[in-house]
């Protein structure tokens, strides 16, 4: 099915841990994006890609890397998870131009023990 | 640069009845703007939009426009629905790039 889809949906992880979350959308759209959403700070930038190997930051890039191989593939990884790092992740696309939407995935929690 | 605000919920209503959900905005120039919806442990979906001045976006009973003279896009529904409850964002790009910004929601739960 098109669309764009997360995973995974729920994850666990400890202090300083590494993990990797997965984004993949089947549009070909060339824009992808990550954020987080906290209580109190409503949605928030921290990284996006206008195509293959090109990545930029946004807003909250501390402690994240992402990298962008494929066009459908956008992962973000966390290299030492810390307990601030506790949060909703959404991964959203779009083909771009001004009057374009952005489509977003179901999101990942992810809790920092 | 280009921003927005909305207002702070939570706004509690019954069912049927009538709903607003202010959103102002700060633009250079005219970019397109955006509402969307998240329903409880979902991703943000694509409400309505409207692309310029005076223009009128819909979707399941959900108008919003583009009023450049108050720099608004209210969001209204005539009559909720308790299937209406959720968190809605209100969104434009910040400048001419293919990014946007959200505003903070705003909460609806609808009561029977």
């Amino acid at each position: 099915d098109a669309g764009i889809t997360q995973s995974p949906r729920y994850k666990i992880t400890e202090t300083g841990r590494q993990v990797t979350l997965m984004c993949h959308q089947t549009w070909s759209h060339s824009y992808m994006f990550w954020y987080r959403q906290d209580l109190g700070h409503g949605l928030r930038l921290i990284y996006y890609s206008a195509a293959a190997d090109i990545t930029d930051k946004g807003e909250v890039p501390d402690g994240y890397v992402v990298s962008r191989s494929k066009t459908e593939n956008f992962p973000l990884t966390l290299e030492s998870a810390t307990r601030s790092q506790t949060s909703v992740y959404f991964c959203a696309s779009t083909s771009g131009g001004r009057n374009q939407p952005q489509h977003f995935g179901d999101g990942t929690r992810l809790s920092i023990l | 640069g280009n921003s927005v605000t909305q207002m702070e919920g939570p706004v509690t209503l019954s069912e049927e009845a009538f709903l607003t959900i202010n959103c102002t905005y700060t633009a250079t120039g005219y970019p397109s703007l955006f509402w969307y919806v998240q329903y409880p442990g979902e991703g943000l979906q694509l409400l309505l939009k409207a692309t310029k001045a005076d223009d009128k976006g819909s979707n399941k009973g959900f108008e919003a426009t583009y009023r450049k003279e108050t720099t608004s896009f209210h969001l209204e529904k005539g009559s909720v629905q308790v299937s209406d409850s959720a968190v809605y964002f209100c969104a434009l790009p910040p400048d001419s790039s293919y990014k946007l910004i959200f505003g903070s929601g705003t909460r609806l739960l609808v009561r029977p």
